[in-house]
């Protein structure tokens, strides 16, 4: 596709569910990042990997949360027993792997926990 | 850590206004510096960047200057139109790498009104 495509665009799941983000890159990207936006605040990095590998998972905020990207393609962003708190947009970008280059975002996927 | 202040918003000019958001930084090293903008309904997208002290990012008649000794960078417009209503967000990573992690700011939301 021409943008970053991030599916489902909304998410109501009952608290203690388990949830799937999905997320597919521009093609040819290796580099792929997860954010996290709460209301009115600015995007916080979740993780980042760099082809297959989480390259940098230091922002997942418990063990609740687990992301994959099995083919360096395709994410999965996987939330365990939701909590209210984790009502959110998460958002996912991705850029080419090399040089000075901008992070492309898709538009996101508002999660609420009710 | 890194830390990014900006500018409380929301903020409402008059079409042909004079724009600034401030936006200060915390961070060791020499971070890059980045404009990201969301209009109503798409997804963030760069709007400008300067990767070391004293350049200029500049894009769409807007301008901002990144400042080491006063560790800024403030956005800039001399003359806005009402298709720059939308929310601002300032940015940093790490390293010359546009596609390392990003730190945001808060964001501020930019209405003009005609």
């Amino acid at each position: 596709g021409a943008g970053v495509s991030q599916t489902p665009s909304n998410k109501v799941t009952e608290k203690g569910k388990y949830v799937e983000l999905r997320c597919d890159p521009i093609s040819g990207h290796t580099a792929l990042y997860w954010y996290r936006q709460s209301l009115g605040q600015g995007p916080e990095f979740l993780i980042y990997f760099q082809g297959t590998g989480a390259a940098d998972d230091s922002g997942l905020p418990n063990d609740r949360f687990f992301a994959v990207r099995p083919e360096g393609s395709v994410s999965t962003l996987k939330i365990q027993r939701t909590e209210r708190g984790d009502s959110a947009v998460y958002l996912c970008a991705s850029s080419p792997s090399t040089g000075v280059t901008e992070a492309f975002f898709g538009q996101g996927t508002r999660l609420t926990v009710v | 850590g890194n830390s990014v202040t900006q500018m409380e918003g929301p903020v409402t000019l008059s079409e042909e206004a004079f724009l600034t958001i401030n936006c200060t930084y915390t961070a060791t090293g020499y971070p890059s510096l980045f404009w990201y903008v969301q209009y109503p309904g798409e997804g963030l997208q760069l709007l400008l960047k300067a990767t070391k002290a004293d350049d200029k990012g500049s894009n769409k008649g807007f301008e901002a200057t990144y400042r080491k000794e006063t560790t800024s960078f403030h956005l800039e417009k001399g003359s806005v139109q009402v298709s720059d209503s939308a929310v601002y967000f300032c940015a940093l990573s790490r390293s010359n790498f546009g596609n390392e992690k990003l730190t945001f700011g808060t964001g501020t939301r930019l209405t003009i009104i005609p």
